[in-house]
């Protein structure tokens, strides 16, 4: 059963902040992992991606990266209320063809 | 980013009859999408997962018969609800990836609110 594991949240910062969203996985062989941002009643939109082991920024978010121990994290510099929303992680394990497989995400919220 | 829309955004039918629902690629050719549901304060559940030119592959548990899915270009996949019932409620959402492969991301429609009355 290949899984990804989210805490439901929900995860509350104060404006200005710095968001840590975490992901675990089960299959060591996955090969590539996703960030999602969802807004309430909105379908999801692509935040990041990222393949190797390591940080990668873009803008105010980096993802990171830990295949050892299969997790994979977004931390959100200068939290804003607009970056409240449910977080969603997504990991294509290397046995689906073409399929991602989402945790069940993390509510995000910023106060002002 | 790759562009998928989805139509109609909302739609209330009757129980008992058929909604249909469009995906479309607007900017690339999607071999595959896939068609998730998703329940109010719940994640997205993988209904099926279309293949243009070839019968959808359904996750355990989704009747192939009551969610009837038609792939039948490299830019368009449907979704029909046939014979609605309440239960079918719910915030269906269609995707498509980009390319072939573990390395693509999946673009998601805006999403289609279906509520059974």
């Amino acid at each position: 059963q290949k899984e990804v594991e989210q805490n439901s949240g929900p995860l509350s910062v104060p404006e200005g902040a710095i968001a840590s969203l975490n992901c675990t996985y089960s299959d060591r062989g996955s090969q590539s992992f996703f960030w999602y941002r969802q807004y309430s009643g909105k379908s999801p939109e692509l935040i990041m991606f990222i393949y190797s082991n390591g940080d990668k920024e873009d803008g105010r978010f980096t993802a990171q990266l830990n295949k050892a121990s299969q997790y994979v994290s977004l931390l959100i510099r200068d939290s804003q209320p607009s970056d409240s929303a449910t977080y969603l992680c997504a990991v294509n394990f290397l046995s689906g063809y073409s399929t991602l497989t989402f945790g069940k995400g993390t509510m995000l919220l910023v106060s002002p | 980013g790759a562009v998928v829309s989805q139509h109609p955004s909302r739609v209330i039918c009757k129980s008992g009859t058929s909604v249909k629902i469009e995906c479309r690629s607007l900017d690339f050719q999607a071999t595959t999408m896939f068609w998730y549901r998703q329940f109010p304060k719940q994640s997205l559940m993988l209904m099926a997962t279309s293949n243009e030119g070839s019968k959808a592959t359904y996750e355990q548990g989704v009747e192939k018969d009551k969610f009837l899915i038609n792939h039948a270009s490299l830019t368009l996949s449907t979704l029909t609800v046939t014979s609605a019932h309440p239960e079918d409620s719910s915030f269906y959402i269609c995707s498509a990836r980009v390319g072939t492969g573990g390395r693509t991301e999946a673009f998601f429609g805006q999403g289609t609110r279906l509520t059974v009355v």
